[in-house]
């Protein structure tokens, strides 16, 4: 089955701790985005990447880092300067290159601080 | 002025009304809408796209956009209790690539 998978879909984090979340797609997607989510808003956008070793800063970088070494993977660090991180992160992908292109989502991973 | 805004709802319809969701958006060069479901807890799901002046129709969702008012709508037909959730609206500028969210209307369709 072709899609998108996020681990693990629930993460605790330490203070002072780094932690990565993982993205994974077999579609085939040039484009992959990392946005957060807090309780009753919208998507945020993190980070995005259009090709391998290639990556912008969204509208919340800050406290977050990311890597594009394979297309099809597109981790996400949450550092200890990140000081507010709870909250639903979701990574999504899409063909690049047409002004129509759909992003489609994974499952999701929730971070919450002990 | 938030780029995309929609009413957060909560929106209430009995099953077998039509469900109308609205959000208006602030950026006269965006080129792309999108109406995303998102199920407690869970990740949103493309419901519809749509990229011309008009009306699109798919099974019981019908999308409307109106670029010179700056407003696109979602309407739901038929509604049915599984149709309960949060709807997010998506605008994008032209070539850029990321999506700018609306803050998500919660619809409930009551049995």
């Amino acid at each position: 089955d072709g899609g998108i998978t996020q681990s693990p879909k629930y993460l605790f984090r330490k203070e002072g701790q780094n932690v990565t979340l993982s993205c994974e797609q077999n579609l085939n997607h040039d484009a992959m985005y990392w946005y957060r989510q807090d309780p009753g808003q919208g998507l945020r956008l993190i980070y995005y990447s259009q090709i391998v070793n290639d990556f912008q800063k969204g509208d919340i970088a800050e406290g977050y880092s990311v890597s594009r070494e394979k297309k099809e993977s597109f981790p996400l660090t949450v550092t200890s300067a990140q000081k507010n991180p709870t909250a639903f992160y979701l990574c999504a992908s899409s063909i690049a290159g047409t002004d129509q292109e759909t992003q489609y989502f994974g499952p999701g991973t929730r971070l919450l601080v002990l | 002025q938030k780029e995309v805004e929609q009413n957060s709802g909560p929106l209430s319809v009995p099953e077998g009304a039509i469900a109308s969701l609205n959000c208006t958006y602030s950026d006269r060069v965006s080129q792309s809408f999108f109406w995303y479901r998102q199920y407690s807890g869970k990740s949103p799901e493309l419901i519809m796209s749509i990229y011309s002046n008009g009306d699109k129709e798919d099974g019981r969702f019908t999308a409307q956009l109106n670029k010179a008012s700056q407003y696109v709508s979602l309407l739901i037909r038929d509604s049915q209790p599984s149709d309960s959730a949060t709807y997010l609206c998506a605008v994008k500028r032209g070539s850029a690539r990321q999506l700018t969210f609306g803050s998500g209307t919660q619809l409930t369709v009551l049995p």
